[in-house]
């Protein structure tokens, strides 16, 4: 079992529609990032949150430490959105590294 | 700032050639890793360093080598390339290890 999953794997949306996904993670964590990674293959930080909430623009991502998830909404999905998006955390006993979700891939459809 | 930049974009390797993959960031961050992302996979660590002069192992480190001596620059080496290092291969950087910037990638095929 993987120390980051997420679901779903794919998703296919009509432009407009609100989109969720989520990452469920198994160990303890210090922050949890949000990355957007673009069909040329560019990958962008989006967010990184260690509770609560956060905002920007059309999207938002939310984190429950006690029941170790987090999820991303993007409200009103534009076909500009289209991308793969990953979830990564930092556990409490990995240092400096990542690990890494294997990724949603959202098809946002005009 | 270029922020972190990588080069070749792309490489076409043959079986036991070796190549180096270039790494550099203007943004004086202390932290270098190194990923690689095969087709429909997650990103794999393959080495990390937290300062110029020490490096570390990640996950994959087999096949690879890496250096350290400047702060800006972090480059990958592979000995004897492999089909199996066929990926794309990202660089990132940060100042704290949150906050990764990643480079453009490198896509690499070995045949």
């Amino acid at each position: 079992k993987n120390e980051v999953e997420q679901s779903p794997q794919n998703l296919t949306a009509q432009e407009g529609e609100f989109i969720t996904i989520n990452c469920s993670y198994s160990v303890g964590i210090s922050a949890l990032h949000w990355l957007q990674q673009h069909p040329g293959g560019g990958i962008v930080s989006l967010f990184m949150l260690s509770s609560g909430k956060k905002k920007h623009g059309r999207l938002i991502a939310t984190i429950n430490i006690q029941e170790k998830h987090s999820s991303l909404h993007i409200t009103a999905s534009h076909p500009r959105d289209s991308a793969v998006y990953i979830c990564a955390v930092f556990g409490e006993t990995s240092g400096s590294r990542l690990t890494f979700g294997e990724g949603t891939q959202l098809t946002v459809n005009p | 700032n270029a922020g972190v930049t990588q080069t070749p974009k792309f490489r076409i390797l043959k079986i036991g050639q070796s190549m180096t993959l270039q790494c550099t960031q203007d943004m004086n961050h202390n932290y270098m890793y190194w990923y690689r992302q095969d087709p429909g996979m997650g990103l794999k660590l393959i080495y990390y360093s937290v300062g110029a002069g020490i490096t570390d192992k990640g996950e994959v480190p087999n096949g690879y080598n890496v250096s350290r001596s400047t702060t800006e620059d972090f480059p990958l080496r592979l000995e004897l390339a492999a089909p199996s290092q066929t990926s794309v291969y990202f660089c990132a950087s940060s100042f704290t290890p949150t906050g990764q910037f990643f480079g453009p990638g490198t896509r690499l095929t070995v045949l």
